[in-house]
Formats: C-alpha cells, structure tokens, sequence
C-alpha cells in the first residue's frame, strides 16, 4: 500500500509570511494526525482528526495556524502569520482506526519549513 | 499533562555490545508503549511496542520490558549493528494519542 504522502518537503519563508502544507494518508486511515518537530525534540501533536472531525486541538496555537480535513481524506494545515519558532519539520501520520485497538501511526516523509 | 522523559539522552556503544534505553511517564491511564526509530533526516518509524497487560516482548535483536507499577518501559538492544544508529522516541499512550518523549541518540561504533 502507498505511505503517507507530504507536499512540499521543503519550504523557506520569511517571518510574516504564510504557508500551507497538504497531507494524503494511507487509504482507509480515519484518524489523522499533525506533528510538529523541532530539531533536537521528539514529534508535538498539535492536531488530531477522526474522518472530518477534530478529536483533539488542544496544543495547536489556533491564533497563528489551522488546519482542515473537509471530505475526510486529505488534510491542510496553514500557518499565518510564521514566526521564526515555526521553523521546523511538519509530520502527518495516520491510523487505521484506533477505536478498534492499538494501531501503528504511520508517519509521512515531513515538511521541513524554515523560516527567516 | 503527560510527562515523558527518556535516558540516557545520548549513548554510544562499540558494535556487537547491548544497548538500554529507559523511558518514564506519569499518565498511569497509559496502556500502549511503542519505539519508534528515526534516522537522521527521516520519518519516525515504529520498531516494537507493548501492551499494558504484558510485561516483555521481544523480536530478534530488540526486546521492550513494561514496569506499569513503576510507570516506566525499557528498550533494549542486543548485538548492535552501525545501522541501528539513530534517535529512539518512547511514546506512551492511549489507543489513539500518543505522547513522544524527549529522544535517545545511539550510536554504534564499528
């Protein structure tokens, strides 16, 4: 079956600036997952979908970015305006559907923003 | 929220010796305990991971040890290799959320 797929891998921007990333998880997964990876530190949730719904937002800093998964398949997340903290690699991963036992995240390759 | 720490935070070892890396939570509703493996530049992938209602698992050279009593979990690593050399992440959990520690960097010297 295909991976997890991201676009861009890489993007440089400057502080102020917006930036949009697109996520396609492995077909069937429900559950949609945002990560973001500062150098040196393990993956942050900052957003987790069930189908269309969101499950859990709580560490996304909502004033800055946001993210949507209208149909339940593929996923945006937006970052406005980008601050230089927002450097770092944006991971997606998604499960089959948790709710049925303990399912393996599968993690995209990542975008790898930098901003100047 | 979750605390998850992990240790040591770097380790180095000569090829073919033993490699324990220990993690340790707070949130004692965590039921899941998997490792993830992440080489230098790609994505986090899972390597081995545990229920809550057994205590050891292993798979070939890598085995993990579950204290839920103690609220802590153990990767170990026999016989290692050069290309076992990466950031290991713990990431207790739930069935559907998972909270990554702070990372182990190993590296295997031939």
């Amino acid at each position: 079956e295909a991976g997890v797929a991201q676009s861009p891998r890489y993007k440089i921007i400057e502080k102020r600036q917006s930036v949009a990333f697109w996520c396609n998880p492995i077909s069937g997964h429900a559950t949609l997952y945002w990560y973001q990876q500062i150098l040196g530190q393990g993956p942050k949730l900052l957003i987790q979908f069930q189908n269309n719904g969101v499950v859990d937002d709580s560490q996304l800093p909502k004033d800055r970015f946001s993210a949507e998964r209208l149909k339940g398949v593929d996923s945006t997340l937006k970052i406005q305006p980008a601050k230089l903290e927002d450097s770092a690699v944006y991971l997606c991963a998604s499960t089959r559907n948790p709710g049925q036992g303990y399912n393996e995240q599968f993690f995209g390759p990542g975008t790898r923003l930098t901003v100047l | 929220g979750e605390n998850v720490e992990q240790h040591p935070s770097t380790l180095s070892v000569q090829e073919g010796d033993s490699a324990v890396i220990k993690c340790t939570y707070s949130d004692s509703a965590s039921n899941y305990f998997p490792w993830y493996k992440q080489e230098l530049g790609k994505r986090p992938q899972l390597i081995i991971d545990i229920r809550s209602n057994v205590g050891e698992k292993k798979d070939q050279r890598i085995a993990v040890t579950l204290n839920k009593t103690a609220k802590h979990f153990s990767l170990h690593i026999t016989e290692t290799q050069p290309e076992d050399s990466a950031v290991y992440f713990c990431a207790p959990g739930g069935t559907d959320k998972l909270i990554f520690g702070t990372g182990t960097r190993l590296q295997v010297f031939p």
